[in-house]
């Protein structure tokens, strides 16, 4: 079975500083995709960036990039010009290929935003 | 476009009480997933469906907890009799379709948080 794991449950940044969230995974599989969602007090997740397992390049989209390490099972975060509106859960998520779709979630990483 | 709609957006029931929770897709989508979200963890997939039929169900405990989607839009949720470790939020989203590609994203709802005593 795949496992996601985030290790950190907090992390804290200054406003227009730079912060990278750590999530580690565990599959067999060779293709795959991985994600990062947000999900603010609203509680409503926002698919914030997605990477396929088969490209080298990592994904980018705005401040937001990942750095991708397959042989290592990496996949983290980067937030670049950290903004207020940036404070909330972020999860790591796994999806298998042609598996229905199925996101298997981490634990989530709690981003605070000092102003 | 209007996004994944959930009512009610909280309940507080009792133990053994019944409880059901209403999902409407954003329009034309054909897949729906609940998710159970327990406090400080990630959700958890419970079951999915490609119109009105079931994908994955595999973590819906279905001695207590059922689904149905009867014409492939809305969904309903029912969870009978409820137990204390049901407290949890639950989270509705859909996709345009299941196949890998930009139409497998996933559009979540606000989520409905139930309490129970």
């Amino acid at each position: 079975a795949q496992t996601v794991t985030q290790s950190q449950p907090e992390m804290s940044v200054q406003e227009a500083e730079t912060v990278t969230l750590s999530c580690t995974y565990d599959t067999s599989e060779s293709d795959y995709y991985l994600f990062w969602y947000k999900q603010p007090p609203s509680r409503q997740m926002i698919l914030v960036i997605r990477q396929e397992a088969y490209k080298q390049q990592n994904a980018t989209e705005n401040r937001f990039s990942v750095n991708f390490q397959k042989a290592a099972k990496s996949f983290s975060l980067k937030i670049s010009d950290s903004q207020l509106g940036d404070a909330a859960m972020y999860f790591c998520a796994y999806r298998r290929d042609n598996a229905g779709n199925m996101l298997t979630f981490g634990g989530g990483t709690r981003l605070m935003v000092k102003p | 476009e209007a996004g994944v709609a959930q009512s009610p957006r909280y309940k507080i029931i009792e133990k053994r009480q019944s409880v059901a929770f209403w999902c409407n897709p954003i329009s034309g989508h054909a897949t729906l997933y609940w998710y159970q979200q327990i406090l400080g963890q990630g959700p958890k997939l419970l079951i999915q469906f490609q119109n009105n039929g079931v994908v994955d169900d595999s973590q819906l405990p279905k001695d207590r907890f059922s689904a149905e989607r009867l014409k492939g839009v809305d969904s309903t949720l029912k969870i009978q009799p409820a137990k204390l470790e049901d407290s949890a939020v639950y989270l509705c989203a859909s996709s345009l379709e299941s196949r890998v590609g930009l139409t497998d994203t996933q559009y979540f709802g606000p989520g409905t948080r139930l309490t129970v005593l």
